[in-house]
């Protein structure tokens, strides 16, 4: 099974809204990633966690805010964001335990801000 | 750092043809190496991917990707498309040594089938 679940799938917020985007994952990885897609585009690297530890943030701004409560789960925290944050927010996970990484993806939040 | 070229933007072939995507990576060093799908409206899968040994390998549907080190490439290869293969390809590498989480993605490849 490599299945990692998101929520909520599509998301509409105001620019002074506060919500969290939500990545699960049961397959006993230990590395999860935040990443950003716009239409057409390829996936953009935002954050890395690695055995519950921010190892990468790719220098997003902090209103974004990324909370990995446990090794299955990891939250993005989203506050007072602009038009142009709209995207596809794709998490990813993968083994976090070697130099033969696979990642794989959740479907996404769709999120628009308005 | 390292960056990742897919020079066909959007490839349009009548089903049945045959299949080439071309990547072409920048780094010296080791690479993992990785294709993956975006069907529309859905998620990034993975096609299949290439760490060491056999140069050739084989993914899911009938795809396959060959990598070149002296080339640094590594193209998707089908011999026979479908209507469902329609999709959004990218090719993404893992630069060792840069930090084994950091996954860079080319641009992205749309194929498009007639049927």
């Amino acid at each position: 099974d490599t299945e990692v679940t998101q929520t909520p799938k599509h998301l509409v917020m105001g620019m002074t809204n506060k919500k969290s985007l939500k990545c699960e994952q049961h397959m006993g990885h230990r590395a999860m990633y935040w990443y950003k897609q716009k239409a057409k585009k390829p996936p953009e690297l935002m954050f890395v966690y690695s055995y519950e530890k921010l190892s990468i943030n790719e220098s997003v701004p902090s209103r974004f805010s990324p909370e990995c409560p446990n090794s299955s789960l990891l939250n993005l925290h989203l506050h007072a964001l602009q038009p142009e944050d709209s995207a596809l927010y794709l998490c990813a996970s993968s083994q976090g335990r070697g130099d033969q990484e696979t990642q794989y993806f959740g479907p996404g939040t769709r999120l628009l801000v308005l | 750092a390292q960056s990742v070229s897919q020079h066909n933007h959007h490839v349009i072939l009548s089903e049945a043809a045959s299949l080439e995507l071309g990547c072409n990576y920048s780094y010296g060093g080791t690479v993992n190496l990785f294709w993956y799908v975006q069907y529309p409206g859905q998620h990034l899968q993975l096609l299949l991917k290439y760490f060491s040994g056999d140069p050739l390998v084989k993914g899911i549907k009938g795809f396959e990707a060959e990598f070149i080190k002296s080339k640094f490439s590594f193209n998707l290869r089908k011999p026979s498309v479908q209507w469902s293969d329609t999709a959004e390809y990218f090719c993404a590498v893992n630069a060792l040594g840069f930090g084994n989480e950091k996954l860079t993605f080319g641009t992205g490849t749309r194929l498009t089938i007639i049927p």
